[in-house]
């Protein structure tokens, strides 16, 4: 079966730090993956958007790489910020052309 | 640009009533898409229009969800005979094609008493 993964423990990380999270995925070969930041009782909002040939994006603090023979997706938020507090989802699009979605890693940064 | 817009943003219903939700998305945006989120979940996949045309429904949904788009503009997403299951956030996305990243409204809150 299709599976998409993220980390499932919620990261806590000091401001300044890097934050990595990683989205593993299984018996999909998606064209492109997408990383949206979603904050409580609010929608999903896009960040970045990687295709599968290309190995890195980056935009401002975030960094994505998309690794097709490892099915895995890194995303970095370097110099971290309290306001990056949120969950990160990643996304991918499944072969009927719809974007299905990881459970979400939550990342709090401590001042 | 005034964003993707859902109505209500709460619902608060009684096991077996109906309920329907709205969704506005960005104008120029042909694809329209309904998503169901629970805590701790990603959003799962309901329903998307490519204009007026429904073009898929997951195998998910029970035969008790139904969503319209008529003319390709807005659209509604009605429940029916609600159960306590349904409780979730109901969120809408819309996007200019196929490739574009997905637009997402705040969602509708439903909770099924």
């Amino acid at each position: 079966s299709q599976k998409i993964e993220q980390n499932s423990e919620a990261l806590n990380i000091q401001e300044g730090k890097t934050a990595t999270l990683t989205c593993n995925y299984t018996n999909y070969s998606p064209a492109y993956l997408q990383w949206y930041r979603q904050d409580p009782g609010r929608g999903p909002v896009f960040l970045l958007l990687i295709r599968e040939n290309e190995k890195e994006k980056r935009k401002e603090r975030l960094k994505v790489t998309f690794d097709t023979t490892l099915k895995q997706s890194l995303f970095h938020i370097t110099a971290s910020q309290p306001a990056d507090s949120a969950t990160y989802l990643c996304a991918l699009e499944t072969n009927d052309y719809k974007l299905s979605f990881g459970a979400g890693t939550t990342v709090t940064v401590r001042a | 640009d005034t964003g993707v817009s859902q109505d209500p943003r709460h619902k608060i219903t009684k096991r077996g009533q109906n309920v329907t939700f709205r969704c506005d998305p960005i104008s120029e945006h042909n694809r329209l898409y309904w998503y169901r989120q629970t805590l701790g979940q990603g959003p799962e996949f309901l329903t998307y229009f490519q204009n007026e045309a429904q073009l898929e429904k997951s195998r998910l949904l029970s035969d008790r969800f139904s969503a319209e788009r008529p003319k390709g503009s807005f659209s509604t997403l009605e429940i029916q005979r609600t159960e306590q299951g349904d409780s979730a956030m109901y969120l809408c996305a819309s996007s200019f094609d196929r490739n574009s990243p997905l637009h997402f409204g705040n969602g509708t809150r439903l909770t099924v008493t």
